[in-house]
This record gives structure tokens, C-alpha cells and sequence, in this order.
């Protein structure tokens, strides 16, 4: 079956550099979520997407912006990046199943930024 | 997570079972997931319980919860080397439109030969 894909999976970059990353969802899924895994840290909430409309916003820096597009894809934009933005950036979708939604999130394998 | 907690590690021999408890604080959660995640790997959903619900059970995996004490654990039967990673619980008040997850900290299991 196919999974939520990340892309790039590694990207090094340089700090005050910017970077793009990508997440195709699951087909049909409608919601896309961003997290933030730091070395030896839990995933952290950055946003998230529903219908292609920012649906909630967690502690997401002012320096980083998202969207989701017509297809449901998703991409995460950092600019001015600090070292401090190195980590596990991970994409999850869900949906509505039967028409209530089940809360199920599918993750993706991530995409690890290092920034020198 | 400031809001869910674990222990940090856990050690146990292969063949035993593991327990690995979590405290949410959110009485309003919907949902509670227990993630398994290997070392640089993604998050792979194991299982997940309604807040309706007491326990669950999932081949190798019990999944309990008691509701009053907001205390979630996972028990995994005869553990194997396999079974080694950070495993984080995660809650999530299942909004329309919204599942953000607050997760644990995570804990780290550790299968001793």
C-alpha cells in the first residue's frame, strides 16, 4: 500500500540558507501534518493542513511557512536557518473514514535536515 | 512532551514481557497511540485506543488504560531483539480536521540477550 513519501532525505545545508521540504500524502488523505524530532527529543507539532487550509499551528518558528497544494501535497519552506533547526522533520495525513474521521495518523519516514 | 510523560529507559530480557507506562494530562484525549520508532527510522504506528475503551489487545501487544488516573500502558509479550527502540504514546483530542499528536517523551527499550 502506498505510504506517506518525504523528500529530500537528507539535506545539508548552511546556516541563514533556506530548504524545502516535501510530503506526498497517501492518496485520498486530506489533512497533512508537519512535525519537528530534535536529536533525543519527541516529535513536535509545527502545522497542519486540511483541504489545502491551514487547519492548526503549533510552535512553528515565523522564520518557516507551509502550504498544502490542489494535489494534497504539502511542502515545508525554512528560511534563515539557525543550527538549532537541525532535526527529523516528518510529514503525517489522515482522513475522514466513513465519514467520521478514525484518528489514525500515517507517518512518513521523515526527511533530516543538518544545517553546518 | 510537557504534557505526556514516560520514563526515559527500560531493559528487559528477551523472552519477558515489557511495560511501558505513560501519563497524559488532557482528561478530554480521544485517542491514545503508542509509536514504535527504530534508530533513524520513521514512526510506525503500533496501536491505538479509544478513550472509551479499557484495554486492547493486538497479538503481542495489551494496550491499557485507565482513565481516572490518566495512565496509558503498552505490554509487549515474550520481547525480542526486534522490539528494541523508543516507543512515545501519544494522545490527541481527534477534532475534525485535526489529530495533532502530543507525544511523550519517549522511552527506550533495551532487550538484554
Amino acid at each position: 500500500a502506498a505510504g506517506v513519501i518525504q523528500s529530500p532525505r537528507h539535506l545539508i545545508k548552511e546556516k541563514r540558507e533556506t530548504a524545502t521540504l516535501k510530503c506526498y500524502p497517501i492518496p485520498r488523505h486530506d489533512t497533512v501534518y508537519w512535525y519537528q524530532q530534535g536529536p533525543g527529543q519527541d516529535p513536535q507539532f509545527l502545522i497542519s493542513f486540511y483541504e489545502k487550509m491551514q487547519s492548526d499551528k503549533g510552535s512553528i518558528p515565523d522564520r518557516f511557512s507551509a502550504q498544502q497544494f490542489s494535489d494534497y501535497h504539502s511542502e515545508l519552506n525554512m528560511s534563515s536557518l539557525e543550527l538549532g533547526d537541525s532535526a527529523l522533520y516528518f510529514c503525517a495525513s489522515s482522513t475522514v473514514g466513513g465519514g467520521r474521521r478514525t484518528g489514525e495518523l500515517f507517518f512518513g519516514e521523515g526527511s533530516r535536515l543538518t544545517v553546518l | 512532551g510537557e504534557d505526556v510523560e514516560q520514563s526515559l529507559f527500560l531493559s528487559v530480557r528477551e523472552g519477558d514481557s515489557s511495560v511501558i507506562n505513560c501519563t497524559y494530562t488532557d482528561s478530554s484525549s480521544t485517542y491514545l497511540y503508542w509509536y514504535k520508532q527504530e534508530p533513524g527510522a520513521g514512526l510506525q504506528l503500533l496501536t491505538y485506543i479509544f478513550s472509551n475503551m479499557d484495554m486492547k489487545q493486538d497479538q503481542r501487544l495489551t494496550v491499557l488504560l485507565n482513565k481516572k488516573d490518566k495512565h496509558l500502558s503498552l505490554r509487549i509479550a515474550d520481547t525480542q531483539t526486534g522490539d528494541s527502540a523508543i516507543y512515545f504514546c501519544a494522545e490527541t483530542l481527534s477534532n475534525f480536521g485535526n489529530e495533532k499528536l502530543t507525544f511523550g517523551t519517549g522511552t527506550r527499550l533495551t532487550i538484554i540477550p
